[in-house]
């Protein structure tokens, strides 16, 4: 069974930097792309960040480029987003979600770890 | 970059037929997936590329996508679909190859 779990949310000031991890399990991680995907409270789905299957191709959205970096490790089934310069915009629920073609078809989602920008 | 067009929101009464539309620029030249999300859940695919539907999602889900309109169809409506929907491209074509639509609520009269 396709399991993926986020960890590292939580409350940061603004300025301040976050960690997120994905983990994934019951398939072979290195054979999908995976991406992030957030949701501020009570808006729509904002895509984060795109990684492919070996860290051969990443890209960002406008609103975190130069701010977050993706990581991937194969080894241990996981992804992580560095989250700098954090601001009150980048508030939302962190979704990591499995793409099953590399063309964007996400048939797994993770529950989600929230990430609050407060002082 | 490429921008998807959802109306907030939909309402029907159970058992009627609802329909979500996602406008885009020649989207009809493109897959869309389908994600329903329930409060407090992370989205589900429903309906992807042309109108595949995974396992476990009834047969009453369908889409389709033609020219700029691409449509999620909801036959038979239950309380259970109330959900919000929102449509999803690749665009390959792009740096930014992920984009999502707004997001459709789905009110169950």
């Amino acid at each position: 069974q396709v399991h993926l779990v986020e960890s590292g949310g939580g409350l940061v000031k603004p300025g301040g930097s976050l960690r997120l991890s994905c983990a994934g399990s019951g398939f072979i991680f290195g054979d999908y792309y995976m991406s992030w995907i957030r949701q501020a409270p009570g808006k729509g789905l904002e895509w984060v960040s795109y990684v492919g299957r070996n860290v051969d191709t990443v890209y960002y959205a406008d609103s975190v480029k130069g701010r977050f970096t993706s990581a991937r490790d194969n080894a241990k089934n996981s992804i992580y987003l560095q989250m700098n310069s954090l601001s009150a915009g980048d508030t939302a629920v962190y979704y990591c979600a499995r793409d099953t073609t590399g063309g964007g078809r996400f048939d797994s989602w993770g529950q989600g770890t929230l990430v609050t920008v407060s002082s | 970059s490429y921008v998807l067009t959802q109306s907030p929101s939909v309402s029907v009464a159970p058992g009627q037929t609802a329909r979500m539309t996602c406008g885009g620029d020649n989207i009809g030249s493109k897959s869309v997936h389908w994600y329903q999300q329930r409060p407090g859940q992370a989205p589900v695919v429903v309906v992807s590329g042309d109108g595949d539907r995974p396992s476990g999602v009834p047969e009453r889900f369908s889409g389709s996508n033609s020219g700029n309109t691409a449509t999620l169809t909801v036959k038979r409506v239950e309380a259970g679909d109330e959900a919000d929907y929102f449509c999803q491209v690749w665009d390959g074509s792009s740096v930014h190859p992920v984009v999502f639509g707004g997001g459709t609520k789905l009110t169950v009269l």
